[in-house]
């Protein structure tokens, strides 16, 4: 069985720092990419960032692009998101989330099959 | 980047009704289009990918149609743990971006 579990959600305050994980199982993790989607309180979905399997290729949406940087532990099957220069708008729930298709190298098919049940990142002063 | 729009907004239906959601993205994405569904507290659950192809495990009540830039999701005789918010989400390329969602609520 697929699991993923997020960690690492917290109060901070503004231009402070977090890092986020994602532990992962059930999959042989180091063949598949790991999303990030936020979604801010009573708001949509946003996808934040995308590590392809291997950890070589990286994704960001142009929000977060230069303040937050995801990288992946094959070894321990873990995937971090390090938030930094926080700002009040990266308030939201955090998932991390499986590729749906089986890429060691890239982002995959971009479709997420797989969900952790979020971290909550609060931002404010 | 791709816009991706949907309607309606929300809608109200009753246990038993067939409802259809339409999503529709900025530019041709062929069938790089997914539908999740999102219940209260949840996590988002992937229902269709593909535009048409089934999730395994999720019900046959739910199909997916559309390429290029319209697309819908048609949920046959709902059922109470169908109603929820459902995001279509285009896979063409980053960044993925979701639509707005629509929440169908009881009637």
């Amino acid at each position: 069985e697929v699991q993923l579990l997020e960690s690492g959600g917290d109060l901070v305050h503004p231009g402070g720092s977090l890092r986020l994980s994602c532990a992962a199982s059930g999959f042989t993790f180091n063949n598949y990419a790991i999303h990030w989607v936020r979604q801010a309180p009573g708001k949509g979905l946003e996808w934040v960032s995308t590590i392809g399997g291997g950890g070589a290729h990286t994704y960001y949406a142009a929000s977060v692009k230069g303040r937050f940087t995801i990288s992946r532990d094959n070894s321990n099957n873990t995937v971090f998101l390090q938030m930094d220069t926080l700002r009040v708008e990266d308030t939201a729930l955090y998932f991390c989330a499986k590729d749906r298709r089986q890429n060691p190298v890239f982002y995959g098919s971009g479709t997420s099959d797989d969900w952790g049940q979020g971290t909550l990142v609060t931002v404010s002063s | 980047d791709i816009q991706m729009t949907q309607s309606p907004s929300s809608l109200s239906a009753s246990v038993g009704d067939s409802v259809t959601i339409t999503c529709r993205a900025s530019q041709n994405i062929a069938t790089y289009l997914n539908w999740y569904r999102q219940t209260l507290g949840e996590a988002p659950n992937l229902l269709i990918y593909s535009a048409s192809t089934l999730q395994t495990g999720v019900s046959s009540r739910f199909s997916g149609s559309g390429s290029g830039t319209d697309f819908t999701l048609t949920i046959s005789s709902l059922q109470p743990d169908d109603f929820a918010t459902y995001f279509c989400q285009q896979s063409f390329g980053t960044p993925f971006t979701f639509g707005p969602g629509t929440t169908v609520d009881i009637k």
